[in-house]
């Protein structure tokens, strides 16, 4: 069965970095996946599709400092230089047959 | 510029129905499977329905098999969600959007909420 987990929340400080996890369950471990942003009651915004081997598309307009990664079962979103706005939930989500599924989300703190 | 613009959404009572639109511009609508998602109070966001590019392939969540109908409209850049025999738990803010692994791009709507209540 296709889940995907996240961690419900993170925490960082202005100016630093973050890396969040997005973890495929067994067996589908390369799947691609997407990350969306959704700051504070706003909609989401999509940032990136990541692929197994590590490569990632952004969306329109998406800042350098968002990249993605991926590592076996793993797929990355690193924020680097961390600014106020980047204070959200960030959703990944893939494609089964036919259908979307999203992770929890997890809620990312600037401190 | 992609947009995609929700309406129809509002205050119904259990056992009513409610029909979403969802107006495309600014991109080549009829190459994109289209999706609903929707986000309960609260909540995370839920996959509600997909519709292929023609409209001829359709899915939903199981939550929502034989009460809500996917369609769309590729001459007028448009995409609908009917709703019917609507509960409490369908409150959500529902959003229209693309995801496309193939094209590896993404855009969301800016959703329209959708009360279920006496």
């Amino acid at each position: 069965q296709l889940v995907l987990t996240q961690s419900p929340s993170a925490s960082a400080s202005l100016g630093a970095s973050v890396k969040l996890t997005c973890t495929l369950s067994s067996g589908h471990s390369s799947n691609a996946i997407a990350w969306h942003q959704q700051q504070p009651e706003k909609g989401p915004r999509y940032l990136m599709t990541v692929d197994s081997d590590g490569s990632h598309k952004k969306g329109d307009g998406i800042p350098d400092r968002f990249s993605g990664s991926s590592s076996g079962a793993e797929r990355y979103l690193t924020i680097s230089s961390l600014e106020s706005e980047d204070e959200a939930d960030y959703y990944c989500q893939t494609w089964g047959t036919g259908f979307w599924l999203f992770g929890g989300g997890t809620k990312l703190t600037v401190l | 510029e992609v947009r995609l613009v929700e309406s129809g959404g509002g205050l119904v009572q259990p056992g009513g129905s409610l029909r979403l639109s969802c107006a495309g511009s600014g991109f080549t609508f009829r190459a994109y499977w289209l999706g609903w998602v929707r986000q309960a109070p609260g909540k995370g966001l839920e996959w509600v329905a997909n519709i292929k590019h023609d409209g001829s392939d359709k899915y939903y969540v199981d939550s929502v098999k034989g009460r809500f109908t996917i369609s769309r409209d590729n001459a007028k850049d448009s995409l609908f969600l009917q709703m019917n025999s609507l509960r409490a738990d369908d409150t959500s803010v529902y959003y229209c959007a693309i995801s496309s692994p193939f094209y590896k791009v993404g855009y969301w709507g800016q959703g329209t909420l959708v009360t279920v209540s006496s």
